[in-house]
């Protein structure tokens, strides 16, 4: 699986957006880029997935550029239910294996 | 629809007691993983199974052992815990077929246990 590199850390005002940034430079062609978050002390919680068109669901949208090497996950409106480690995975092909890093903390403040 | 399901929730093992974590899912999902989480870490693959009957190792298997029961259930063994062990469980699982690689799972709340 091609590494990600993310923030450790981002801060976000309650009722704004959040955009999370995630590198993944060495992506290859049938791979995805998912995004899980994780609320403190619960097991990880899909967001959403893309592979090179932009994504959108209730939860989030994701902005993946044209040449694959990054992305964005975007919450509209951030609340501070939001608070959580969100991690940036690439998975694909026959590869079901998905690979945690240390993720971004966001923080949501009032 | 309960979803993934694990217990326990809480244990403490002393060094080289040996215990079963259980998890089961409600979802007729084929694949089923068991990670660990360590502070301040991301998740690490221990074992997974692509789907009843078959069991692999994933990224830090050493001091484990699973069994895929049946398609809803599938445990992991630590057949003497020691203190390197202390961390937090998670099961998951997903479904997979040959035409998908659509890689969403879902998982449980978590064991989290302590090897004196």
């Amino acid at each position: 699986d091609a590494k990600t590199t993310q923030p450790p850390s981002m801060d976000c005002a309650e009722g704004r957006a959040a955009n999370l940034p995630c590198n993944h430079s060495t992506i290859s062609g049938n791979e995805y880029v998912y995004w899980y978050r994780q609320i403190h002390s619960q097991g990880p919680q899909y967001i959403i997935h893309g592979l090179k068109n932009n994504e959108t669901n209730e939860m989030a949208s994701l902005i993946i550029t044209e040449d694959r090497k990054s992305s964005t996950l975007i919450l509209p409106h951030a609340t501070l239910r939001d608070t959580a480690v969100y991690y940036c995975i690439v998975s694909g092909g026959s590869n079901y294996k998905l690979t945690f890093g240390k993720g971004t903390l966001l923080t949501v403040n009032p | 629809n309960a979803g993934v399901t694990q217990t326990p929730k809480f244990q403490v093992l002393k060094t080289g007691q040996s215990m079963t974590l259980q998890c089961a899912q409600d979802m007729n999902h084929n694949s089923m993983y068991w990670y660990r989480q360590d502070p301040g870490m991301g998740l690490r693959l221990i074992y997974y199974s692509a789907s009843e009957g078959t069991t692999d190792k994933g990224e830090v298997p050493n001091g484990y052992n699973v069994s895929r029961l049946n398609k809803r259930e599938f445990s992991l063994r630590l057949e003497s815990a020691a203190p390197s062990q202390t961390s937090v469980y998670f099961c998951a699982s997903r479904h997979s077929s040959s035409s998908s690689n659509y890689n969403e799972q879902f998982f449980g709340p978590g064991t989290r246990l302590t090897v004196l």
